[in-house]
């Protein structure tokens, strides 16, 4: 069964640094989203993308994040200067639709996940 | 605004029934049910659509209430395997995102 993939599992960084996780989202999805969940919290959106283009993103997605699909399999999420309250669980997701979905029968699948630690 | 969930946390007993309830003050398009296990990735349960469905599989079922924007999962018979945090991930027509609940913890003891 395809699944979305991340890379790294886990990546520790000292704050200042910029960081860049990787996702490979399941190849026939049209739609990719990034989201965040800091220990023992809620899951939150912050940006979703399609067409190479951002077509939303959450007022924690501010000037120091960034996302790219640079060919046709990566999808990757930047944060330029990493904060301490940037350490989380970082979720790539993706989803149709796309050929073949069932009309309104689409969801989001998620990626294993990077742990994220800013010290 | 992020839908509510209850409760918060539920324990039983290996076998007992639970509902988590998940509601929202938008109307929604959809309502989807997630399972986290610890450290891992949510994984998804299942969607629904269109108000009064009930949509399930095995002894994990679910419906929704489009009218008074709530969703309930209903688990019955469980098995240790559900343990987890359960949440519901609502989507309102237009938006191309995800608004998570907090989560209900449910354990589940022999």
């Amino acid at each position: 069964e395809p699944e979305v993939t991340q890379t790294p599992s886990h990546q520790v960084t000292q704050m200042g640094q910029e960081v860049i996780l990787r996702c490979v989202p399941i190849s026939n999805h049209l739609y990719f989203y990034w989201y965040r969940q800091i220990l023992g919290q809620k899951v939150e959106f912050l940006v979703s993308f399609y067409n190479n283009e951002i077509s939303e993103k959450s007022e924690i997605f501010d000037d120091q994040f960034s996302v790219e699909r640079p060919d046709g399999s990566n999808f990757t999420l930047k944060i330029r200067s990493t904060k301490l309250e940037d350490s989380a669980m970082y979720f790539c997701a993706s989803r149709i639709p796309g050929q073949g979905a069932i009309k309104g029968q689409e969801t989001q699948y998620f990626g294993p996940g990077t742990r994220l630690l800013v010290l | 605004q992020q839908p509510v969930q209850s409760p918060q946390a539920v324990i039983l007993r290996e076998g007992e029934d639970a509902v988590i309830n998940c509601s929202s003050s938008k109307a929604l398009y959809s309502v989807h049910w997630y399972r986290q296990k610890h450290g891992e990735a949510p994984v998804f349960l299942m969607i629904l659509l269109k108000g009064g469905e009930q949509k399930g599989h095995e002894k994990i079922s679910a419906s929704f209430n489009e009218k008074k924007q709530q969703s309930s999962l209903y688990l019955t018979a469980s098995q240790l395997s559900y343990s987890g945090t359960y949440f519901c991930g609502t989507e309102v027509k237009g938006a191309q995102k995800l608004v998570f609940g907090q989560g209900t913890r449910l354990t589940i003891n022999p």
